[in-house]
């Protein structure tokens, strides 16, 4: 267990549909990062919040959106799902940057749009 | 776009064998750093390199950095069966946003 908590493991659904991921960090960590993996794709960020606060963006379509809760857990909303957007998705988080320890990741969400 | 590029991308070794894994990148960076990754898994964090750094020992894992080549290596000594993962370079830039940039990953089989 690496103190990062993803919810669900696996979520299948249909094109169209609209699904919510959710990630708890590890206690103490105030920086919160999304990835998507795919096998085409590799390991592309996201979206980044630091306490609350939206920090960075990446490679985030305009159908997904995320946000970062007073508890700091995390979401990350993926809407009109499309087949391209089956992958795994991760949560991470960090101390400021992770300078100290690098990042924690979660076990991932697979998701699966047929 | 992907930051690290990790070579080579595949390798298979002998149980007990050295595996050297390189990671060049393009931007100047804070710190790199080294996760693995079992099949269908969450990334490990593995070591940490700052860039003033040269060269950082973890068990039986060695890094080096050159900051004039911007590139990296990962060496597993004595490797185990249990090594068989994915390995992935992770640059974070001292320019622009927040945010760690994974390489494509090295595949490594150690066979028993």
């Amino acid at each position: 267990d690496s103190g990062v908590t993803q919810t669900p493991k696996h979520l299948i659904t249909a094109t169209g549909q609209r699904v919510t991921l959710r990630c708890s960090p590890r206690s103490g960590d105030l920086s919160v990062y999304w990835y998507q993996q795919s096998l085409d794709q590799g390991l592309q960020f996201l979206i980044q919040y630091y306490n609350g606060e939206e920090r960075a963006k990446g490679n985030i379509l305009e159908r997904f959106s995320a946000q970062q809760f007073p508890d700091l857990h995390s979401e990350l909303n993926l809407s009109s799902l499309e087949l391209g957007d089956s992958a795994l998705y991760f949560c991470a988080s960090s101390d400021y940057r992770g300078r100290n320890y690098g990042y924690t990741f979660g076990s991932g969400t697979r998701l699966t749009v047929v | 776009s992907q930051q690290g590029e990790e070579d080579p991308q595949a390798l298979s070794i002998q149980e007990g064998e050295n595996a050297t894994m390189n990671c060049s990148y393009k931007t100047s960076i804070n710190n790199l750093q080294w996760y693995r990754q079992n099949s269908g898994r969450g990334l490990v964090h593995l070591i940490l390199i700052r860039s003033n750094e040269r060269e950082k020992h973890s068990g039986r894992l060695r890094v080096t950095l050159d900051t004039s080549k911007k590139s990296s290596s990962l060496l597993i000594t004595a490797s185990r069966a249990a090594d068989t993962a994915s390995y992935f370079c992770a640059t974070d830039s001292a320019q622009g946003a927040q945010k760690l940039v994974f390489g494509q990953g090295t595949r490594l089989t150690i066979n028993p």
